[in-house]
Order: C-alpha cells, then sequence, then structure tokens
C-alpha cells in the first residue's frame, strides 16, 4: 500500500533563511508526488508536483521540490523564506495505476521575522 | 471559472441528527474525494471515487456514506451524527492519476 511519511511536525526558520520541508514515501510503483500548502480555515492548495523527468521541480510561490528515488524522498525546499510562508505543509503521493491520494501527516512551517 | 464547492462551510448539529456535507465541482473530473482532518491537522482519506456509479471506502474507517450519481456531484451523508463525528470535512477532485487535486474550502462539523 502506498504511503508517506513528513518526520517532522514542525520547522521553524528564520526570514530570508532557506528552508525545507522533508518527506518520503513508499509505493510500489513509479509515484506521482505532490506538494499542498494550507492557510487556517481554508483548503489545501496546490503547490507542485513530480511526474516525470527532471528531479527538480519549481512550483508556486518561489518552492521548489527534488525527487529522490534511491532514497525514496521528496523534500520541499525554497532559498529564502518570508513569514508570508508560514502554513501547514501537506505531501501526497498516488501510485500510478491507482486512485487513492494519500497524504502524509502535515508539518507545520513556522518563519519569524 | 471551474472550482469545487462544499456547503456548509460550518455546521452545528445535535447528536443524532442526519447530515449531508455536500460537494460540487464544474471541472469534469471523474476522481473525487472526501478526507477528514483532524483537530492536529492529519489528513484521513475516509472515500474516493473514479466516476458515476463507483465509491470505495477510503484508509479511515467512517460510519458516512457516499453517493455518485453525477459526475459533478459527491455528497457524503452521516445518518446520525455523534460528538466522535466532530472534524473538518474536506473535498476534492482530480482529472487523472498524474494531475493535482482540487480541495474545497472544507465543512467545519461540529457535533453537540
Amino acid at each position: 500500500a502506498q504511503s508517506v511519511a513528513q518526520p517532522e511536525d514542525q520547522v521553524n526558520v528564520a526570514e530570508g533563511n532557506p528552508l525545507t520541508v522533508k518527506c518520503t514515501y513508499s509505493v510500489s510503483g513509479n509515484p506521482y508526488l505532490f506538494w499542498y500548502v494550507q492557510y487556517p480555515n481554508r483548503g489545501l492548495q496546490f503547490l507542485l508536483k513530480y511526474i516525470t523527468g527532471d528531479n527538480l521541480v519549481k512550483g508556486s510561490y518561489g518552492f521548489e521540490a527534488e525527487f529522490n528515488k534511491s532514497q525514496t524522498s521528496f523534500h520541499l525546499k525554497k532559498p529564502s523564506a518570508l513569514v508570508s510562508d508560514s502554513a501547514l505543509y501537506f505531501c501526497a503521493v498516488r501510485e500510478t495505476g491507482f486512485q487513492k491520494l494519500v497524504f502524509g501527516t502535515g508539518t507545520r512551517l513556522l518563519v519569524s521575522p | 471559472e471551474a472550482d469545487i464547492y462544499q456547503t456548509p462551510r460550518y455546521l452545528v448539529i445535535g447528536t443524532g441528527k442526519k447530515i449531508t456535507l455536500e460537494c460540487s465541482q464544474t471541472m469534469g473530473h471523474d476522481k473525487m474525494y472526501w478526507y477528514q482532518q483532524d483537530p492536529g491537522m492529519e489528513l484521513h482519506l475516509i472515500h474516493y471515487s473514479y466516476g458515476v456509479n463507483s465509491t470505495e471506502k477510503g484508509d479511515l474507517s467512517s460510519e458516512s456514506t457516499v453517493s455518485r450519481i453525477r459526475t459533478e456531484h459527491f455528497p457524503l451523508t452521516l445518518e446520525s451524527a455523534r460528538p466522535s463525528h466532530t472534524s473538518q470535512y474536506l473535498c476534492a477532485s482530480s482529472e487523472r492519476d498524474n494531475t493535482e487535486a482540487f480541495f474545497g474550502q472544507g465543512t467545519r462539523l461540529t457535533v453537540v
């Protein structure tokens, strides 16, 4: 069965510093990987996805993620954090040929001024 | 503009009542999902559908039921609400396996 792990409940970073939010996955076949962000009392907003091709994926708001097949990871990164990036971040995986979209437990990002 | 809509946004209801949470999308997506989100933020898949007249249970056992009679509509029903059903419910849809899912704003349900 497909699964996703986000090992950090919370990540703290100072504004202007680079940030990384970690995600590892487990699937039997090939994965489709996604990152979403959630602001208070809102639904999830799509940030970026990996389907195939280049391992470095660029998305919205300056975020990017690197797909690493050998480490089964898909970490979210941003070179310079903003206070407005503070939110909940979710990693998700869908295994090719399967219908379910499964999410990790979420990571709270807190960017301090 | 294509979008996904959930109603109501907030609902407070008494124990034992029957409720239906509505979810509609205008994008013509075949795949639709219901997630239950804990106060502590974790998302649990409770139901999904990959087309009209197809529904499957998700990873988290739920006393709710769903139906998919029309492509655009995926309502979730609780026959008898209990305080343990208090949660946020998020509906989503996607076009294909390799496309992102679009989420509604969610319904925050409180059962008293």
